[in-house]
Parts: C-alpha cells; sequence; structure tokens
C-alpha cells in the first residue's frame, strides 16, 4: 500500500464547476498536509496546507482534512481554466515530505 | 518565484556520462530536497540534506550521489547515465522554523540518450 494515494485522473470539468479533489494516506502519524499545483513540465507550488482536521479555505480553494478517515481533499470553487494543472496532495512524516502521484485535471472554457 | 534556483534549465548527455545538478535554496532555508519525476510519475523522494548533512535517503540509486555546501547550496551527481534515468529533477527547500512546506525550484530537464 502506498503511503498516499490519488486517483491520477484525468478530471476533465465545465469552467465554472466545483472540483473536488481527494487523497487518502495509510499512516496515522502523518501530521501536516498540503496542496500542491504543478503546471506542465514547473516546479510544484504550494497551495494551502495544514494540520488540523477541519477545513481552511483561502480565496476560491477550501482544504479539508479528515484525520479520523485519513482522508484529504481539495475543493476549487468556480472553477476557471487557468486552474487546468496537476494537482499533489502531499504529507509531512518526520523531516520528508511524502507527495502523492497526483490528479490532473482539466478545465474547459 | 519561489525563490529556489536550479541550473541547468535542460542538460541532454549519453549513456554512460555524469552529470552535475546544482540548486541554491531560498535564502534562509537550511533544508534542502531532490526529487525525480519521470514521465507522467509523481515526484519520487531522493534524498534530504539539512544544514550540510544527510537526514534522509530514498528511492537513489548507487550511481546518485548529493552533498550540501557550507553556502547551503547543494549538488546532485548522476553517473553512468541510462536512458531510464532521463526526468525532471526538482529541488526544494524549506524553512529551519519547522519543515511546514516545500519550495520548489523550475527543475532540471535529463534528457540522456
Amino acid at each position: 500500500q502506498k503511503e498516499v494515494e490519488q486517483d491520477p485522473g484525468p478530471l476533465s470539468v465545465p469552467e465554472g464547476a466545483i472540483v473536488s479533489l481527494n487523497c487518502t494516506y495509510s499512516n496515522s502519524a502523518f501530521q501536516y498536509f498540503m496542496w500542491y499545483r504543478q503546471y506542465s513540465r514547473k516546479g510544484p507550488e504550494l497551495l494551502m496546507y495544514t494540520y488540523s482536521s477541519g477545513n481552511k479555505e483561502d480565496g476560491r480553494f477550501t482544504a479539508q482534512v479528515d484525520k479520523s478517515s485519513k482522508y484529504i481533499s481539495l475543493f476549487i470553487r468556480d472553477s476557471q481554466p487557468s486552474d487546468s494543472a496537476t494537482y499533489l496532495c502531499a504529507v509531512i512524516y518526520g523531516q520528508n515530505f511524502v507527495f502523492g502521484p497526483g490528479t490532473r485535471l482539466s478545465v474547459l472554457p | 518565484d519561489s525563490g529556489v534556483t536550479q541550473t541547468p534549465k535542460h542538460l541532454i548527455t549519453a549513456t554512460g556520462q555524469r552529470v552535475t545538478l546544482r540548486c541554491s535554496p531560498r535564502s534562509g532555508d537550511l533544508s534542502v530536497y531532490w526529487y525525480q519525476q519521470s514521465l507522467d510519475q509523481g515526484l519520487q523522494f531522493l534524498i534530504h540534506y539539512y544544514n550540510g548533512e544527510e537526514r534522509a535517503k530514498g528511492n537513489i540509486l548507487e550511481r546518485f550521489s548529493a552533498q550540501q555546501f557550507p553556502d547551503l547550496h547543494s549538488e546532485l551527481n548522476l553517473s553512468s547515465l541510462e536512458l531510464g534515468d532521463s526526468a525532471l529533477y526538482f529541488c526544494a527547500s524549506s524553512p529551519p522554523s519547522g519543515n511546514t512546506e516545500a519550495f520548489f525550484g523550475q527543475g532540471t530537464r535529463l534528457t540522456v540518450v
């Protein structure tokens, strides 16, 4: 079992849709949870991070963590074509960052 | 701009050769991480350095090595290169106040022919 799993997609949605991206992890010792966005052939950029169960909102993005289920979600409201990218969830374990394989999202105009 | 600088951006070399990838972390960051990303693959952790010391190793081949220098820049050395080593190599740094965020460079695209 991989430590962090994501549906690789691709996921295609129309512009303006609400997007839900999900991630599961295997180790309850993971404490910090992050979402990164990676445009094609670019370095990943940090979108959001959180360390507690519950929701964290930043503009059109909401990160949700359910530690009891070991489940992480990222919601994107009013999705835009510029949101088309690969979204990677990541956890911190000790001093290491462990990344999921990423979900490729396409937002169609 | 994340503040992490990687050079070169592109590298084309032949099988059997050796290359060195360079990373300058963000000002003040003590941790440097190296990752490999092959086509349509996720980020594979290679190695982590903190203030000049190796802290963790991931799936790093014996042909690969890294070091972090006193000025905190890091180099990843890849030797006896094979076609399968073609990938994007990313460096990331994180602040010393607790590893809660990793900031990535733009990567070095290595092509082995």
